[in-house]
């Protein structure tokens, strides 16, 4: 079945610095990934959507120049966060699809910004 | 807006006790309606799904059923097993935009099972 890998799984960074996450579909080409962000004991929150080759499409509230993503081929995207804060800390989870087909969730990131 | 909400967890239960986790919607239109779960230190995984009203999703003795007039889709199992230990995710997802996929979740439940 579909494959997605993230890394790292889990990541400690000082505050100012910038950390980059990693999506990866290993068995299949994914035009389409969505990366999503949990706070503790609430939901998974859509923070952008991205498709190969063209430029992310933000949520609302979700800032492109904190959060950059790129989806530079079909089978890998990046998450940077730049410049993170301690509120940056967070669950980062990424999940890929290829057309219609459901996606396909990663096994999340945990950064935490000291 | 689109909305889930589930039950408030932890939930414990003994192995081979009845299971129930509420979940209610609000949406616009006739969205699909999906339970995922999430084992210890894994992503989330697809348990089953139903994508139009009375459907019935069914997946490794779990059940949910899709109802409009209560805008619920409550997951339940008849007797839990210890590796059913997961947090489990409803959601939705609204109709198909153009193929765009829009995932809602509620926050989770935490499912313990003892032996």
């Amino acid at each position: 079945g579909a494959v997605v890998s993230q890394h790292p799984s889990w990541v400690i960074c000082k505050s100012g610095t910038s950390v980059k996450i990693e999506c990866r579909s290993l068995d299949f080409q994914a035009t389409t990934m969505f990366w999503y962000r949990q706070f503790p004991k609430q939901s998974l929150m859509l923070m952008a959507t991205s498709n190969e080759g063209s430029k992310a499409t933000y949520e609302q509230g979700v800032e492109k120049d904190k959060f950059l993503i790129n989806h530079a081929s079909l089978t890998l995207s990046t998450l940077t966060v730049t410049s993170a804060h301690p509120e940056d800390s967070s669950f980062y989870i990424c999940s890929a699809k290829r057309g219609q087909a459901l996606s396909t969730f990663g096994s999340g990131t945990r950064l935490t910004v000291v | 807006g689109n909305s889930v909400t589930q039950m408030e967890g932890p939930v414990t239960l003994s192995e081979e006790a009845f299971l129930t986790i509420n979940c209610t919607y609000t949406a616009t239109g006739y969205p699909s309606l999906f339970w995922y779960v999430q084992y210890p230190g894994e992503g989330l995984q697809l348990l089953l799904k139903a994508t139009k009203a009375d459907d019935k999703g069914s997946n490794k003795g779990f059940e949910a059923t899709y109802r409009k007039e209560t805008t619920s889709f409550h997951l339940e199992k008849g007797s839990v097993q210890v590796s059913d230990s997961a947090v489990y995710f409803c959601a939705l997802n609204k109709a198909w935009e153009g193929g765009s996929e829009k995932l809602v979740f509620g926050k989770g439940t935490k499912l313990t099972v003892n032996p």
